[in-house]
């Protein structure tokens, strides 16, 4: 595996479930982020991490849990969300948060809240 | 807060043309970086181009280029010989030196054969 890995890519769930995103970043890098891009709005960041620890929450509802056990793992638990939050999730990570690092993206995971 | 602006949703060029996707953002900081990244469809989103917002120089990629007015606050990209695998959505995006990125709405490029 290369990059960054996202799973599942897709995802189904009903508004009581609790379920989690995974990624994965076989790069190297000290920094993971959590966008979520909708089809109507820009791409929006949700959460960073760098050196597994959370710098930035973006003012993000609290049904949404992120977890960074280690600089290449980064979780978002879910649970009682609600139809609007249907979107594609996007994992990325760079080198560190500061200078201008670029950020590699994975595919992200198309989660359906119904 | 930051505000990153792409007026145009839609552009079309035709293969082997020059296009020019813009965009303006609104900040207070005078340190901060800029990107274009691309998203072809159903892909990963990848880098294009970057700039540190310290250069004045205009940064250039192969056939990608920057026309960056800092006091205007405006990085437009210019894409010349496009080619059929330019076809894509393209997000400007404003990064601070703490790594807070905001994105722009997006511009989607048809590239015609």
């Amino acid at each position: 595996e290369t990059g960054v890995t996202q799973t599942p890519r897709h995802l189904v769930m009903g508004m009581t479930n609790k379920k989690s995103l995974k990624c994965e970043q076989h790069l190297g890098h000290n920094a993971m982020y959590w966008y979520k891009q909708s089809a109507k709005k820009p791409l929006e960041l949700m959460f960073v991490y760098s050196l597994e620890e959370r710098v930035e929450n973006n003012s993000v509802p609290s049904r949404f849990s992120p977890e960074c056990p280690n600089s290449s793992h980064l979780f978002l638990h879910l649970h009682t969300l609600q139809p609007e939050d249907s979107a594609l999730y996007l994992c990325a990570s760079s080198q560190g948060v500061t200078d201008p690092y670029e950020q590699y993206f994975g595919p992200g995971t198309r989660l359906t809240v119904t | 807060a930051q505000t990153v602006t792409q007026s145009q949703p839609e552009m079309s060029v035709q293969e082997a043309e020059t296009v020019t996707l813009s965009c303006t953002y609104d900040t207070s900081e005078s340190d901060y970086y800029l990107f274009w990244y691309k998203q072809p469809p159903s892909r990963q989103m990848i880098l294009v181009i970057r700039q540190e917002a310290y250069k004045q120089q205009n940064a250039t990629e192969n056939r990608f280029s920057v026309n960056f007015q800092k006091a205007a606050k405006s990085f437009s990209l210019k894409i010349s010989d496009s080619q059929l695998g330019d076809a894509a959505m393209y997000f400007c995006a404003y990064q601070t030196n703490a790594g807070k990125s905001t994105f722009g709405d997006g511009t989607t490029l048809t590239v015609k054969p």
